[in-house]
């Protein structure tokens, strides 16, 4: 059971540049979720999904698109990146419901954008 | 909109030593309240978690937190720190939505541990 797992672990872009973030689940976890973590501001929600097939934006959307074709997978999408979009990112899945809401991390992605 | 305070951006504690760690809420309803520890260059870890019922709740680690309604507050404690504690911390509130299990995350606060 490896939980939540996260590539790749490091990455440099260039601006403009397109790229995908891909995250694995084998917890059969419904809800899925995408974060950003930059310094001195703790966890933004980007997107997240409650099942196969269904995404919602979170706090900060913009730039980023994601998909969700199975329970296991949940990649997020930069089309065109910029410099802001330079942080740590998160991948976290959950069981599902209010009550059963811990969420599991993967290690995170380190993205540069110069 | 709900929100979650870390008033404290460091703490430094001396091993051995007393720890609490600030965390105030904004929320419209009954919240469900977490705590989550990150080492680093690691993921989150979930420490303990508040529902309902008893409002002092045990966590992993040799952690509690106690859920105070009157102050909005969701303070982390451990009686005595070790040097492995020395981490970030994270408080966090939800649901965002309500039926969907997204939370709001403070801003974390980051615990030094001295010798």
């Amino acid at each position: 059971n490896a939980g939540v797992t996260q590539t790749p672990k490091f990455r440099i872009l260039k601006i403009g540049q397109s790229m995908t973030l891909q995250c694995t689940q084998d917890m059969n976890h419904n809800y899925m979720y995408w974060y950003r973590q930059d310094p001195g501001m703790g966890l933004k929600l980007i997107y997240y999904s409650v099942g196969a097939g269904i995404t919602d934006k979170g706090e900060v959307p913009n730039g980023y698109n994601v998909s969700r074709s199975t329970t296991e997978d949940f990649p997020l999408r930069l089309e065109l990146a910029a410099p802001s979009q330079t942080s740590v990112y998160f991948c976290a899945s959950s069981y599902g419901g209010i009550e059963d809401n811990e969420q599991f991390f993967g290690p995170g992605t380190r993205l540069t954008v110069l | 909109a709900q929100s979650v305070t870390q008033p404290d951006i460091h703490i430094t504690v001396s091993e051995g030593a007393s720890l609490e760690l600030r965390c105030n809420y904004s929320y419209g309803a009954t919240p469900y309240l977490f705590w989550y520890v990150q080492s680093p260059g690691q993921g989150l870890q979930l420490l303990l978690k508040y529902f309902s019922g008893d409002t002092l709740v045990q966590g992993i680690k040799g952690f509690e937190a106690e859920f105070k309604r009157s102050q909005s507050s969701f303070n982390l404690r451990k009686p005595s720190v070790h040097w492995s504690d020395a981490a970030e911390y994270f408080c966090a509130v939800g649901p965002l939505n309500s039926g969907y299990s997204t939370l709001t995350f403070g801003k974390g606060t980051m615990l030094l541990v001295s010798p």
